[in-house]
Order: structure tokens, then sequence, then C-alpha cells
């Protein structure tokens, strides 16, 4: 059964620095990776999605990487601002037809001015 | 990125009565949609899987009598929580995946059920 883990709970920075999310999961046989957003009360925004055969995808001040093997995404926020401030949750869809993704409990991140 | 659209955002209502969600993609077509609860401070639940034309696969542990999914057709998923209770009360999500070989997911705002 995959598990994903998202440590530390929760982060606080101050504006400006870059950061790292970090997101582990146990079966390196996966379809995709996807990491979202969530503000609080909201839905999910997705933000970026690697597939099995990418390393990493950039979007903005957002990169992710991808090891399959070591089974570990990081997402790099770079200049980190208060409106970045949200909790972030990766997500692993396995191979498979009809899979369904298993998320992380998320990284609370606050990032002060 | 595509749009899913969720009505209502928020709905509270007595003990007993029902409640219908809307889950709706607007710019894509999904023949899959996913039900998610989501409890605070914590992550999304898998409730159910919605194919169109055909009967939710659900969750162990998930009332179908409890919470009727009915995906009409290609752009629109409901969630019904019938006879609600207050336990009921939760934050429910859905999602729908989008066609083609990247198979990404994107979610609805959400729908903050209170039953009082």
């Amino acid at each position: 059964k995959q598990e994903v883990t998202q440590i530390p709970a929760a982060l606080s920075v101050p504006e400006g620095e870059n950061l790292v999310l970090n997101c582990s999961f146990t079966d390196s046989a996966i379809y995709n990776l996807q990491w979202f957003r969530q503000d609080p009360g909201k839905g999910l925004t997705s933000l970026l999605l690697i597939q099995s055969s990418q390393r990493e995808q950039t979007s903005g001040r957002l990169n992710a990487s991808l090891d399959k093997s070591s089974g570990r995404s990081t997402l790099y926020i770079a200049a980190s601002q208060p409106g970045d401030s949200a909790t972030y949750l990766c997500a692993v869809r396995p191979t498979g037809a009809n899979s369904k993704l298993t998320f992380g409990k998320g990284i609370t991140l606050s990032v002060r001015p | 990125g595509a749009v899913v659209s969720q009505h209502p955002s928020r709905v509270i209502c007595k003990s007993g009565t029902s409640v219908k969600i809307e889950c709706r993609s607007l710019d894509f077509q999904a023949t899959t949609m996913f039900w998610y609860r989501q409890f605070p401070k914590q992550s999304l639940m898998l409730m159910a899987t919605s194919n169109e034309g055909s009967k939710a696969t659900y969750e162990q542990g998930v009332e179908k009598d409890k919470f009727l999914i009915n995906h009409a057709s290609l752009t629109l998923s409901t969630l019904t929580v019938t006879s609600a209770h207050p336990e009921d009360s939760s934050f429910y999500i859905c999602s729908a995946r989008l066609r083609g070989n990247t198979g990404e997911l994107f979610f609805g705002e959400g729908s903050r059920l209170t039953v009082l």
C-alpha cells in the first residue's frame, strides 16, 4: 500500500527566503506525482504535475523534482512571499488505468513579512 | 489549467434533510470524477470514484446509500448526502481527471456542509 509522507507538518520562514518542501513515497511504481496548494477553506489548486518519466517541472518561482528510485519529490519555492502562505500537498498516482491518488497530509507554510 | 466548479460552496441544513452538491468541469470533459471528504487539519479522504454513465465505486467504509453519486454527463457529477446528520458535517471536494496522457487532476473549490 502506497504511503505518502510530508515532513515537517508546518514551516515558518521570513519573506524572500528560498525553501524546499519534501515529499516521500513508499512505492516507486507511480504514474505521476502532483503538487497542490490549498488555502484555508478552499479547494486544491494544481501547481505542478511530474510524469514518472520526468525529473522535474518548473512554473514561475516553483520547481518540482522527482526521484522515483529513492521515492522522493521536492517542491522548491524561490524568493518566498507572504502570498505563498498555504498548505502544500503532494499526491502520488500509481500505475493502472483507474488508479487513485494517495495524498500526503500536507505542509502548512507561513511566510512572514 | 482546467476549471472545475463546485456548488454550493456552503450549505447549512437541518438534521434529516438531504443535500445535493454539484461538480462541473467547465472547459473539458471528465469521464472520471472523484469525491473527497476532508476533516479539519487532515488530508483528503477519497469517498468514491464517479464514472460517467455507470455506477460509482465507493471506498471501503463509505455508505453508498448515504452518499448518492450520479455522473449523468461528461461534465457533471453530483453528490447527495441523504438524511444528513451532524456527523456528516465536513468539507467535501470533488475533482475531475483530464483526459489524455497526463491524467492531471483538477479540483473544485469545495463545499462546506454544516448539519444542525
